[in-house]
């Protein structure tokens, strides 16, 4: 079964909107990452939080954790058309460090 | 900083054919993943090497894939025989250690017809 999904499956903003998509997980984790995937290419790495952490930044991105209800969020703010991807959440499974995908949030960003 | 390269991009086989696919990991990252990549699903974790060591292969097809990490750098996947659900992208990525950034390839587009 996954250990992270991803929700919504598919979001359709307007440039310069915010866009939030959330990951929720079944058992305890040491790291969550965040990737986008644009069409027909590989894996970008955004951003890797630790189970100790509860938010990150990285430019435009906010990732927040938290622990208690096994979820994370993740969020673009004044969104580009070029933000439209797939963006995956992974998460490890305890102290496993294999890295389980979720089913991705499709972005789309309408210029 | 050179990243992950592999290859071919773009492979089209019949059912029953064997395929290979090769992956050169970012200079100094023990650990290397293969995953496969259904349209519209998540990458799932096939492989795992640590060094030239296998971590997990819980969710290898024994039976049809192969994998084998020569010396600790390069790896190759791969698929004897091929089936009609194999159709997928297969990514390979590395990372420093187990619990740093993975950093993905472009992918090895595979069709089997």
């Amino acid at each position: 079964s996954q250990q992270g999904e991803e929700d919504p499956q598919a979001l359709s903003i307007q440039e310069g909107e915010n866009a939030t998509m959330n990951c929720s997980y079944k058992t305890s984790i040491n790291n969550l990452q965040w990737y986008r995937q644009n069409s027909g290419r590989g894996l970008v790495h955004l951003i890797l939080i630790r189970s100790n952490e509860r938010e990150k930044h990285s430019g435009r991105l906010r990732v927040t954790l938290d622990t208690s209800k096994k979820s994370s969020s993740l969020l673009i703010t004044a969104s580009r058309a070029a933000d439209t991807a797939s963006y995956f959440c992974a998460t490890d499974s305890g102290g496993t460090y294999k890295y389980i995908f979720g089913t991705g949030t499709r972005l789309k960003v309408l210029a | 900083e050179a990243g992950v390269a592999q290859s071919p991009r773009y492979k089209i086989i019949e059912k029953r054919q064997s395929v290979a696919f090769w992956c050169n990991p970012i200079s100094g990252h023990a650990t290397l993943y293969w995953y496969q990549q259904i349209l519209g699903q998540g990458p799932k974790l096939l492989i795992q090497f640590q060094n030239n060591g296998v971590v997990d292969d819980s969710q290898l097809p024994k039976d049809r894939f192969s994998a084998e990490r020569l010396k600790g750098v390069d790896s190759t996947l791969k698929i004897q025989p091929a089936k009609l659900e194999d159709s997928a992208v297969y990514l390979c990525a590395s990372s420093p250690r187990v619990q740093e950034t993975q950093y993905f390839g472009p992918g090895t587009r595979l069709l089997v017809l």
